[in-house]
């Protein structure tokens, strides 16, 4: 099946640095994608990385290693804005996108 | 803003109607998907389409159905509804629709309210 898991909820305070892990279960994708969600809001573009590694994107960047099935989006200098819900999704070679369940971030003064 | 319009913003139906929600892409975008966000859950991938063709299909129900017309505004059908099927619906639209991924712009969606 395709499945991917995130925690539910991470909390880390202004200025910290928060890792945020998604684990998959599944094969055959293009690449692993992170997306930001504010309450009421819709979700909104962060990262993508196609190949293993880490790509970084001003305070956020995203690590890929496909031989552990697993990534992870790292918040640098946090600040309260960050305060959301963030997704991982993977894009299959059916075209299938699958996104996670989300993980709640609050982000304490 | 990201480009993407829906309408409508907020509708409210009562069980074993029809409804249809709307999107239009982002200029020159040829994909639109749709999702659908139940309280406090994930997205959940319902359909593809690009440049007027269905190009992938996920979890979407044999009541819910889909189009996009030639000048690539999208409508999402939903019919004999059901109290489970309140939800967020969220379409979005990419540049590319094949092969490789593609940054996916989210409209502000469209909340449904089964009665």
């Amino acid at each position: 099946g395709q499945s991917l898991e995130q925690p539910s909820e991470v909390t880390a305070v202004e200025g910290a640095i928060v890792q945020i892990n998604c684990t998959y279960q599944t094969s055959g994708f293009y690449g692993l994608s992170w997306y930001q969600q504010h309450d009421g809001g819709a979700p909104t573009f962060l990262s993508y990385n196609a190949l293993d590694g880490l790509e970084e994107t001003g305070r956020f960047s995203s690590f890929l290693s496909r031989s552990d099935s697993y990534g992870y989006l790292l918040l640098q200098e946090l600040q309260m804005k960050d305060s959301a819900s963030y997704f991982c999704a993977v894009s299959h070679y059916g075209q299938n996108f699958v996104f996670g369940p989300g993980t709640r971030l609050s982000v304490l003064p | 803003d990201s480009g993407v319009t829906q309408t409508p913003k907020h509708l409210i139906t009562a069980t074993g109607q029809r409804v249809t929600l709307r999107c239009s892409p982002r200029s020159g975008d040829l994909s639109v998907y749709w999702y659908q966000q139940s309280l406090d859950q994930g997205l959940q991938f319902l359909i593809q389409y690009y440049n007027g063709e269905e190009r992938a299909k996920g979890n979407i129900l044999e009541r819910f159905s889909a189009q996009q017309f030639p000048d690539l505004h999208s409508e999402l059908n939903l019919s004999s509804l059901e109290l489970g099927d309140s939800a967020l619906y969220f379409c979005a639209s990419s540049s590319s629709g094949g092969g490789r991924y593609n940054e996916q712009f989210f409209g502000p969606g469209t909340r449904l309210t089964v009665l």
